[in-house]
């Protein structure tokens, strides 16, 4: 399974509405999480089974799709939202991630 | 507090070898897998290897298939990467990870919930 990630960086303001698409190769039903990572920092969690918030992630945060075609929303960018966003795909070895989408500032 | 700290990182000459150290304290270490996930400077993340609870199950990506090997010991809440015959291309900063089984909608996942900090290895001459 290959997973492309697009774009693969953008540029936005406070308060807008982002939107970050991840495409598999093939069919992974919903076998897809999200990472947020900031520089020098490890990933951390966000959302799994493509729409599953993970536990203490905001709600502005959510997750779409089933099959091919994933999107991660940041419904508001707040400041501490900048940074790389990576999807990965979870049903079975080896786990592939995206190669990120890096969101910055405006 | 859950936590993973990763050690035994360092510069080593093409060729050589390193043992990478995860060390895990506030929870149940033999009831999740685990994984090490490594991150080339400016790269993005790239999957290494995983070990199921019980140890009884490893898993490698193509690329380390036959050099690394992954291993834990449940009775010391550690897990382990054996890094041989290295070459420049594994110069990395070595996270391991823990994978949580999460239930949803009759389908297990098994997303990386806790993250260690990270380990670098340099391999140059």
């Amino acid at each position: 399974i290959q997973l492309t990630q697009s774009p693969s960086s953008l540029s936005a303001s406070v308060g807008d509405r982002v939107t970050i698409t991840c495409r598999a190769s093939q069919g992974i039903s919903s076998y897809l999480a999200w990472y947020q990572q900031k520089p020098g920092k490890a990933p951390k969690l966000l959302i799994y089974a493509a729409s599953t918030l993970q536990s203490g992630v905001p709600s502005r945060f959510s997750g779409s799709g089933s099959g091919t075609d994933f999107t991660l929303t940041i419904s508001s960018l707040q400041p501490e939202d900048f940074a790389t966003y990576y999807c990965q795909y979870l049903k079975s070895y080896p786990l592939t991630f995206g190669p990120g989408t890096k969101v910055d500032i405006k | 507090e859950v936590q993973l700290l990763e050690s035994g990182g360092g510069l080593v000459q093409p060729g050589g070898s390193l043992r990478l150290s995860c060390a895990a304290s506030g929870f149940t270490f033999s009831k999740y897998a685990m994984t090490w996930i490594r991150q080339a400077p400016g790269e993005g993340l790239e999957w290494v290897s995983a070990i199921s609870g019980s140890g009884a199950a490893t898993y490698y990506a193509d690329s380390v298939k036959g050099r690394f090997t992954i291993s834990r010991d449940n009775s010391k809440n550690t897990l382990s990467l054996q890094v041989n015959s290295l070459r420049a291309e594994d110069t990395a900063l070595y996270y391991c990870a823990r994978g949580d089984v999460r239930l949803r909608s009759g389908y297990y996942y098994i997303p990386f919930d806790i993250w260690g900090q990270g380990t670098m290895i340099t391999v140059s001459s």
